[in-house]
């Protein structure tokens, strides 16, 4: 099956500094990226939605100047949180899909964020 | 918007019993609902997936039912293991392109031996 990776697995920042997370899809063109986000014993939360070569579409909540998502190719959307808070330690979880009409989404394995 | 209720939030079994999880949505545009096994620590893993064109799929001891006209679609879990312990999370959407899956709750399956 499709493979999604994301890096780092795990990265731990201090407060008021900025975390970049990477998705890519390794064996596969991803027309389509997508970011959640997972608290402690929770569901997974759609943040947005992203487009090779478009902006991104954001959940109603989610502050787009705060978490900077680039899909600049078909294989890798970037997550940036800037300025980042002790309340935006999480775990986040990207997922791709392939062509229009593909219903499958493929996750990563999560990157484990604590900003101290 | 699309919004998916799921029940229950915990389920404990004995081994070898069968194990159901129940979901609902409101978008009757969805047509796509897969589950997915959720291990500590990891990202969410496709156990199955049903699409609106069918009523029932199943795949050894896993199977899924739906009832579109309920708007209701079901996990079933035969003959379950210690290894099946772990948190099960249901999601829906529609076959548009770029829209994504919205999540249930998740029930936290526990089998114990």
């Amino acid at each position: 099956g499709a493979v999604v990776s994301q890096h780092p697995s795990w990265v731990i920042c201090k407060s008021g500094t900025s975390v970049k997370i990477e998705c890519r899809s390794l064996d596969f063109q991803a027309t389509t990226m997508f970011w959640y986000r997972q608290f402690p014993k929770q569901s997974l939360m759609l943040m947005a939605t992203s487009n090779e070569g478009s902006k991104a579409t954001y959940e109603q909540g989610v502050e787009k100047d705060k978490f900077l998502i680039n899909h600049a190719s078909l294989t890798l959307s970037t997550l940036t949180v800037t300025s980042a808070h002790p309340e935006d330690s999480s775990f986040y979880i990207c997922s791709a899909s392939g062509a229009s009409g593909d219903y499958e989404q493929y996750f990563g394995p999560g990157t484990r964020l604590t900003v101290t | 918007g699309e919004n998916v209720e799921q029940h229950p939030s915990t389920l404990s079994v004995q081994e070898g019993d069968s194990a159901v999880i129940k979901c609902t949505y409101s978008d009757s545009a969805s047509n796509y609902f897969p589950w997915y096994k959720q291990e500590l620590g990891k990202g969410p893993q496709l156990i199955i997936d049903i699409r609106s064109n069918v009523g029932e799929k199943k795949d050894q001891r896993i199977a899924v039912t739906l009832n579109k006209t309920a708007k209701h679609f079901s996990l079933h879990i035969t003959e379950t293991q210690p290894e099946d312990s772990a948190v099960y999370f249901c999601a829906a959407k529609s076959g548009q392109a770029g829209t994504a899956l919205i999540f249930g709750k998740g029930t936290t399956l526990s089998v114990s031996s």
